[in-house]
């Protein structure tokens, strides 16, 4: 895990709470990720962000927006429309976008009943 | 990356032994590839990485190989030890402009003492 922390481990919300996730470091990396991991799929990119105060969707941002205010911090609130928000997050960093390694934290397991 | 389904394909070897686990990327034009461990309920961990302009790469007790003509990758551990058992996984990354990693669904492998 490294320098990156997410808080908090598990998270239990009730449907139609918009819920924010945690996700700090500090290794001092420009980019920083936010992933979404189901059973039996590969990693799908929520969002993604190069540099403060600015962040890309990915794949699946539907439902899910963040910010980067500072270099060290990127939220990912999972908003009521999503529609199926169940899943395990993860949050990844790297030196710059895509072009290295990327390092990831611990991960956020979110439940909605 | 990997075939996506339901089910992880599962690697049993007995402790001491080499294990080898496969990947199939999709992509021809990727050019870098990351191979990552991830134990169950944590965020997964770099192991080593390779750049399409090789086509091996060894690091402590692991090597990948990349056969860039028929799209696959391997990953060699070497006596595998019981703290080897994990979910493996690869990630390809694709090709400008967005250059976002695409990642497999992994092989659980277990170590038998």
């Amino acid at each position: 895990d490294g320098g990156i922390t997410q808080s908090p481990k598990y998270l239990f919300r009730k449907e139609g709470q918009n819920v924010t996730l945690s996700c700090e470091q500090n290794l001092n990396h420009d980019a920083m990720y936010w992933y979404r991991q189901d059973p039996g799929q590969g990693l799908r990119l929520i969002y993604y962000s190069q540099i403060v105060n600015d962040f890309q969707k990915g794949d699946i941002a539907e439902g899910y927006s963040v910010s980067r205010e500072k270099k060290e911090s990127f939220p990912l609130t999972v908003t009521s429309a999503q529609k199926n928000p169940t899943a395990f997050y993860l949050c990844a960093t790297s030196r710059q976008d895509f072009f290295y390694e990327q390092y990831f934290g611990p991960g956020t397991r979110l439940t909605v009943t | 990356g990997e075939s996506v389904g339901l089910h992880l394909p599962t690697l049993s070897v007995q402790e001491g032994d080499n294990s080898i686990i496969n990947c199939a990327y999709s992509n021809s034009a990727s050019d870098y590839f990351i191979w990552y461990k991830q134990e169950s309920g944590k965020g997964p961990q770099f192991i080593i990485d390779i750049r399409s302009n090789m086509d091996k790469r060894q690091g402590q007790r692991v090597t990948v190989l990349l056969n860039k003509t028929v799209k696959h990758l391997s990953l060699q551990i070497a006596a595998t030890q019981p703290g080897d058992s994990a979910v493996y996984f690869c990630a390809e990354r694709g090709e400008y402009p967005g250059n976002q990693f695409y990642f497999g669904t992994g092989t659980s492998l277990t170590v038998i003492p």
